[in-house]
């Protein structure tokens, strides 16, 4: 149980175009959903935090015009990178958890995307 | 401010025992988890401490002492397998994850 999937896995686009990564909890339902970024060699960078039917909560030096994320189910929740630059290229990666305070996170298998 | 140590990189051999420790600074504390991760793959839960003491899952065994602000992962019978970078992070007032850099474990045979 508590598998969660993203797609596409890895993707290579043009600057200035615009990408779409989709994570969907398979077979749970996910009231929150975490969006990280990780750059080689590094952590884990939280960037912002989902709620089904609200508004994300964007942590601090992260653009929410240019990561924009939808929680539009319990399932699943979409980052699009707008206008992508050749410094977004970082490893992506979403979690959920079902709701509970504490609780471990599920990760999701992670989104390369390279911006040419 | 809120900060997590963790030693950057370590060596051990294969069928040996490797310590991973971690001490954490956070605003307020709701637990400690461990995940591991291979390369190129998302963090995978290894272990949850919210209590002092030693708790042990198979081969992997995690260490909570909340007074002195550390943890540590114990790794026994170290197999191959077990290379891969360890995630520390501590649980804040929040609710929020506060992550370590990571420790990057590598076996040798």
């Amino acid at each position: 149980g508590a598998v969660v999937s993203q797609h596409p896995s890895w993707v290579i686009c043009k600057s200035g175009t615009s990408v779409k990564i989709e994570c969907r909890s398979l077979d749970f339902q996910a009231t929150t959903m975490f969006w990280y970024r990780q750059f080689p060699k590094q952590s884990l960078m939280l960037m912002a935090t989902s709620n089904e039917g609200s508004k994300a909560t964007y942590e601090q030096g992260v653009e929410k015009d240019k990561f924009l994320i939808n929680h539009a189910s319990l399932t699943l929740s979409t980052l699009t990178v707008t206008s992508a630059h050749p410094e977004d290229s970082s490893f992506y990666i979403c979690s959920a958890t079902v709701g509970r305070e504490i609780e471990e996170q599920y990760f999701g298998p992670g989104t390369r995307l390279t911006v040419t | 401010g809120q900060n997590i140590d963790q030693p950057t990189e370590m060596t051990a051999t294969e069928g040996a025992i490797v310590q991973i420790n971690c001490t954490y600074q956070t605003s307020g504390f709701n637990g400690l988890f461990w995940y591991q991760q291979h390369a190129g793959e998302a963090p995978t839960f290894l272990s949850y401490n919210v209590l002092d003491g030693l708790e042990e899952k198979g081969r992997f065994s995690s260490f909570l002492s909340r007074s002195k602000g550390y943890s540590y992962l114990l790794l026994k019978e170290l197999q191959m397998k077990d290379s891969a970078s360890y995630l520390c992070a501590a649980m804040d007032s929040n609710y929020q994850l506060i992550w370590g850099a990571g420790t990057k474990l590598i076996i040798k045979p």
